[in-house]
């Protein structure tokens, strides 16, 4: 079973536009991750924020996490037609043995 | 530096054959993890290996299985295809210290069964 849900499950913008994603967990956890997934191909690592961060930057990205809501967003700022794309939260569980668990994603699509 | 690269990019079998999936970790890591990714869906952690031993596995039945050899690359094995066993198969690795740092993922293998 799958531990994060994203939503929306599919977005549609213009370019310049910002986009916002959503990802919601079950468990506890240490960290929580956020993947890029062009056309079926293999993800590509955006960010990484850990359970005792609140907010994370990196370039155009910004990640937020709220363990009390268990919850993260992912927002995208000044969108391009290059960040269309499939977009994945994972979370590592605690306790027990690793696990690395992906929600189902949400398809973005921005417009030219 | 070389990322992870994966080998076949796609495949097609039978139901009941068997299959064997190879992944080259990037340089420098020691774990590395699979993943099955139906149409559709979110990757699907299947095991993940360290060291050489299996450190983890999700929910899916004995006939997968896997390798990692001393030079950290890795074979995912699946026994008695089933239809449902299509899908894209990913593998990933990273340093070690496990599935708490950024995974490195391939392009993937496309395996068809029919």
């Amino acid at each position: 079973s799958q531990q994060g849900e994203e939503d929306p499950q599919a977005l549609s913008i213009q370019e310049g536009e910002n986009a916002t994603m959503n990802c919601s967990y079950k468990t506890s956890i240490n960290n929580l991750q956020w993947y890029r997934q062009n056309s079926g191909r293999g993800l590509v690592h955006l960010i990484l924020i850990r359970s005792n961060e609140r907010e994370k930057h990196s370039g155009r990205l910004r990640v937020t996490l709220d363990t009390s809501k268990k919850s993260s967003s992912l927002l995208i700022t000044a969108s391009r037609a290059a960040d269309t794309a499939s977009y994945f939260c994972a979370t590592v569980t605690q306790g027990g043995s690793e696990k690395l668990v992906f929600g189902k994603g949400t398809k973005l699509t921005v417009n030219p | 530096e070389t990322g992870v690269t994966q080998s076949p990019t796609h495949l097609i079998k039978t139901r009941g054959q068997q299959v064997t999936l190879r992944c080259s970790s990037q340089s420098g890591h020691n774990t590395v993890s699979w993943y099955q990714q139906a149409l559709g869906q979110g990757p699907q952690f299947i095991f993940q290996y360290y060291r050489e031993e299996e450190n983890g596995r999700g929910n899916f039945p004995p006939r997968f299985s896997g390798l990692q050899f001393p030079n950290y690359s890795s074979e995912l094995n699946v026994n008695a295809l089933e239809l449902d066993d299509s899908a894209l198969y990913l593998c990933a690795s990273g340093p070690s210290g496990g599935l708490t740092y950024t995974q490195y993922f391939g392009p993937g293998t496309r395996l068809t069964v029919l």
